[in-house]
């Protein structure tokens, strides 16, 4: 069963510090990983999608890392902003049917800034 | 700039009514998806859609539920009758996708849905 699992559930961090948020997966077979933002109460907002081939990728403050020999990836944040407070979720496609639309969504991290 | 729109936002009814849930893909999008978002269960798919032809729906409970997209700036979600533990936020996201593309879903802010 395709899976996705993130970790910790809930993180609570003074602003400016860096924090680094993990998921582990075992989608097969794995065409790409992303991360999403999800505010409260608002639709989830693409971060970053990794390929196979990527290590590293950066997005502003937002950096992430996949490493698809351990199925793991991490998002790390640097310099944390109160906006930062939000829900992060991984997710990996899989299935091999019509491309890799069909999504196996982590649970999400819940991380709270605080001034 | 371009979002997809969903209506309503909040939704509250009874049991046993007809709730309708609409989106606005983004234009040019040639897929839409529906996903449901519980505390238990986070976000799951429902269905989706390639070029207004459905292509998955095996998410979606078929007693009571259908989706439909009557034309490329219209996909609607119906639930009939409806049930306390259909009480979700429902979200529609749109794409452009294809075999071999990785499609980005754009997330529209979702339809908060109450069953009392």
């Amino acid at each position: 069963k395709n899976q996705v699992e993130q970790s910790p559930q809930s993180l609570i961090i003074l602003e400016g510090k860096n924090c680094t948020l993990q998921c582990n997966y075992t989608v097969s077979p794995f065409s790409n990983l992303r991360w999403y933002k999800q505010d409260t109460g608002r639709g989830p907002v693409s971060l970053t999608i990794m390929t196979f081939s990527e290590n590293t990728k950066s997005n502003g403050r937002y950096t992430a890392t996949l490493d698809a020999d351990t199925k793991q990836s991490s998002l790390h944040i640097t310099a944390s902003q109160l906006s930062d407070s939000a829900s992060y979720i991984c997710v990996v496609p899989g299935g091999t049917n019509f491309g890799n639309e069909k999504l196996t969504f982590g649970t999400g991290t819940r991380l709270t800034i605080i001034p | 700039d371009a979002r997809v729109t969903q209506t309503p936002r909040h939704k509250v009814t009874e049991m046993g009514q007809e709730v309708t849930m609409r989106c606005q893909p983004i234009l040019g999008h040639n897929t839409v998806f529906w996903y449901r978002q519980t505390m238990m269960q986070g976000l799951e798919l429902l269905a989706y859609f390639r070029n207004r032809a459905p292509l998955d729906d095996s998410g979606m409970p078929k007693d009571r539920f259908s989706a439909e997209m009557p034309d490329a700036t219209l996909a609607t979600l119906k639930i009939q009758p409806s049930e306390p533990r259909d009480s979700a936020v429902y979200f529609c996201a749109s794409g452009f996708g294809g075999p071999g593309l990785n499609t980005e879903a754009f997330f529209g802010q979702g339809t908060r849905l109450t069953v009392v």
